[in-house]
């Protein structure tokens, strides 16, 4: 059993849904991240966080350390936002990175 | 313009041929580290540096080497390539390591035949 896990692998919806990518961890962390693939291979942080919830324009991240779970919303979806969304766990006292395997999403017009 | 730059962005070489991947940062960031991504694998962290002359092996260092002479520069090197390797390799930077977001690099796509 991996360590941190992505569900679910793939998604499909049309423009204007509401989306959930979940993420679940073993192992305890000082902080999780949120990490937005490109099509085109290109890899950008979209949210480090180690507690509570935080928005950066239609993205949230929120996280629950004591059921080690962390969830990424998009809200009114659009094309641009296909991509693969992995998360990464940073393991406590330790600066290596544990990532998921990844969600690819496709949002449809 | 902030960035983390690599080179080359694309390499086909030959089993045993040594290469070096460059990593480069203009962040002042003191944390860089290097990747790989593999179909169903996902990103696995190969070696890490926490500063100038501090590194450290990640989850899959094996067949790889490093070193951090200066701060801004972090090179992957391969000595003996050997097609387990083809793979897509990406560096990454960050201000203090663990608690500060990373930043990544274009990726450097090798194939070893």
């Amino acid at each position: 059993k991996n360590e941190v896990e992505q569900s679910p692998q793939n998604l499909t919806a049309q423009e204007g849904e509401f989306i959930t990518i979940n993420c679940s961890y073993s192992v305890g962390i000082s902080a999780l991240h949120w990490l937005q693939q490109h099509p085109g291979g290109g890899i950008v942080s979209l949210f480090m966080l180690s507690s509570g919830k935080k928005k950066h324009g239609r993205l949230i991240a929120t996280i629950n350390i004591q059921e080690k779970h962390s969830s990424l919303h998009i809200t009114a979806s659009h094309p641009r936002d296909s991509a693969v969304y992995i998360c990464a766990a940073r393991g406590d006292n330790t600066d290596k990175l544990i990532f998921g395997t990844g969600t690819r999403l496709q949002v449809f017009p | 313009e902030a960035q983390v730059t690599q080179n080359p962005r694309y390499l086909i070489t030959v089993t045993g041929k040594k290469l070096t991947v460059t990593c480069s940062q203009n962040m002042n960031h003191e944390y860089m580290s290097w990747y790989r991504q593999d179909p169903g694998l996902g990103l696995r962290q190969i070696y890490y540096s926490m500063n100038v002359e501090v590194t450290d092996k990640g989850d899959v260092p094996e067949g790889y080497k490093v070193s951090r002479k200066e701060k801004r520069n972090f090179p992957l090197i391969l000595e003996s390539p050997s097609p387990n390797q083809t793979s897509l390799y990406f560096c990454a930077s960050s201000l203090q390591g663990r608690l500060h977001e990373q930043y990544f690099g274009p990726g450097t796509r090798l194939t070893v035949t």
